[in-house]
């Protein structure tokens, strides 16, 4: 009954190759986001959807793309990897619409690792 | 634009002893505060909110937080530290409606016997 689930937990992978992470969530929640954590575990947001629509997107580059096929799904495609792609990649989600104050819930995230 | 500050990189506490982490937040409008927790290798777990209402709010494992406006900071404190409380605590300013969390650096917490 995980609220908020990523797969792979682990991805090794060469520079140039293309990956995606793929993330879900059972809590019925209207947005979902992916963040990144670098080295230092420094955690920024990358994207935000809700029910399916872009909204927020920060600097980054176009190799990666996120696809929201429903609204309980958010995944995460980068094409070209590159060394500096090496992160922990966390999906999260929150009810806004309706709710409260945004509290979000965190998958356990992605290791990504590029040789 | 929005910004935490969390001035410790590191803290060692002894099990059994008083621990407070600082918060200092930078924000326009109405904060909305967050104290998350991360064991290693694990994703975020959150400890405690802060929407409105009280200043003093509880949260999960014996966790506390004390928003106070006029310093601009939501320290969370904790009476006694077990050494399970061993993770890096982050503290996360956002908003209400279409709005993503900005962290800071995160605090690394050491439990010493």
């Amino acid at each position: 009954d995980t609220a908020v689930s990523q797969t792979p937990k682990y991805l090794v992978t060469q520079m140039g190759n293309d990956k995606s992470i793929k993330c879900e969530q059972n809590l019925g929640h209207d947005t979902m986001y992916w963040y990144k954590q670098d080295s230092k575990k420094f955690l920024k947001i990358m994207f935000s959807y809700n029910n399916k629509e872009l909204i927020i997107n920060e600097t980054v580059p176009n190799r990666f793309s996120p696809k929201s096929p429903d609204k309980a799904h958010l995944n995460l495609h980068i094409n070209s990897l590159e060394l500096g792609d090496s992160a922990v990649y966390f999906c999260a989600s929150s009810q806004v619409s309706g709710g409260v104050g945004n509290e979000q819930f965190f998958g356990p995230g992605t290791r990504l690792t590029v040789l | 634009a929005q910004s935490v500050t969390q001035p410790d990189i590191h803290i060692t506490v002894s099990e059994g002893a008083s621990l407070e982490l600082r918060c200092n937040y930078s924000y326009g409008a109405t904060p909305y505060l967050f104290w998350y927790v991360q064991s290693p290798g694990q994703g975020l777990q959150l400890l405690l909110k802060y929407f409105s209402g009280d200043t003093l709010v509880q949260g999960i494992k014996g966790f506390e937080a004390e928003f106070k406006r006029s310093q601009s900071s939501f320290n969370l404190r904790k009476p006694s530290v077990h050494w399970s409380d061993a993770a890096e605590y982050f503290c996360a300013v956002g908003a209400r409606g279409y709005s993503t969390l900005t962290f800071g650096k995160g605090t690394m917490l050491l439990v010493s016997p």
